[in-house]
């Protein structure tokens, strides 16, 4: 049974801060992975997905990373703002065709103090 | 474009009520659709996920039921609810094994 766990829970940073999430998964069997905003009391927003055979993404000031062999995934956000507060969430899915499902990570809940 | 519909957007039931959650996909045909809870602490479950009308399938033996009865409708139902049935209810949408979309949730309390 796949597990996704994300560190740390709670991240507090100055603005313009650079900074890391990071998600580990125990079957390195991944169809993709992708990483989820959610702000509160709302729905997921998708950030970016990584296939299982690219090594990373990129969008804006937002970079995942992806690393099969050691079960890793991070997110990097560059020059922080404070309309990045909010949680984010990282999802592998196991396989793909009519099993395509995706195991969430609790989130780790993202302050940008300005 | 493609948009995800889901109503009411808060619901406070007693125990032992029925439930019923819609959630409505526009803008795309035969889409994956799936049923998710979040409640406090546990993260995000997979609830029921459906490839097709008619074919659905579950996650977590419980209480509820699923059912699609057109293309890009998903229906959430329960015929009695429990306490530990609240929480923040998401339907997703998914062309293949993609980017799943996120409508903006139900928040469910039971009493």
């Amino acid at each position: 049974k796949q597990e996704v766990t994300q560190i740390p829970a709670a991240l507090s940073v100055p603005e313009g801060e650079n900074l890391v999430l990071n998600c580990s998964f125990t079957d390195s069997a991944i169809y993709n992975l992708q990483w989820f905003r959610q702000d509160p009391g709302k729905g997921l927003t998708s950030l970016l997905l990584i296939q299982s055979s690219q090594r990373e993404q990129t969008s804006g000031r937002l970079n995942a990373s992806l690393d099969k062999s050691s079960g890793r995934s991070t997110l990097y956000i560059a020059a922080s703002q404070p309309g990045d507060s909010a949680t984010y969430l990282c999802a592998a899915a196991l396989s793909g065709g009519s099993n395509y499902k995706l195991t969430f990570g609790k989130g780790t809940l993202l302050t940008v103090n300005p | 474009s493609q948009t995800i519909h889901q109503w009411p957007a808060t619901l406070v039931q007693p125990v032992g009520s029925p439930l019923s959650l819609e959630c409505t996909v526009e803008g795309t045909s035969n889409p994956n659709l799936y049923w998710y809870r979040q409640a406090a602490g546990r993260g995000l479950q997979l609830l029921f996920y459906s490839v097709g009308i008619g074919q659905i399938s579950s996650e977590v033996p419980q209480n509820l039921s699923a059912s699609r009865p057109q293309d890009r409708q998903f229906i959430l139902s329960s015929k009695k609810l429990l306490l530990s049935d609240s929480g923040f209810y998401l339907c997703a949408w998914s062309v293949g094994q993609s980017t799943q979309y996120f409508g903006p949730g139900t928040r469910l309390t039971v009493l």
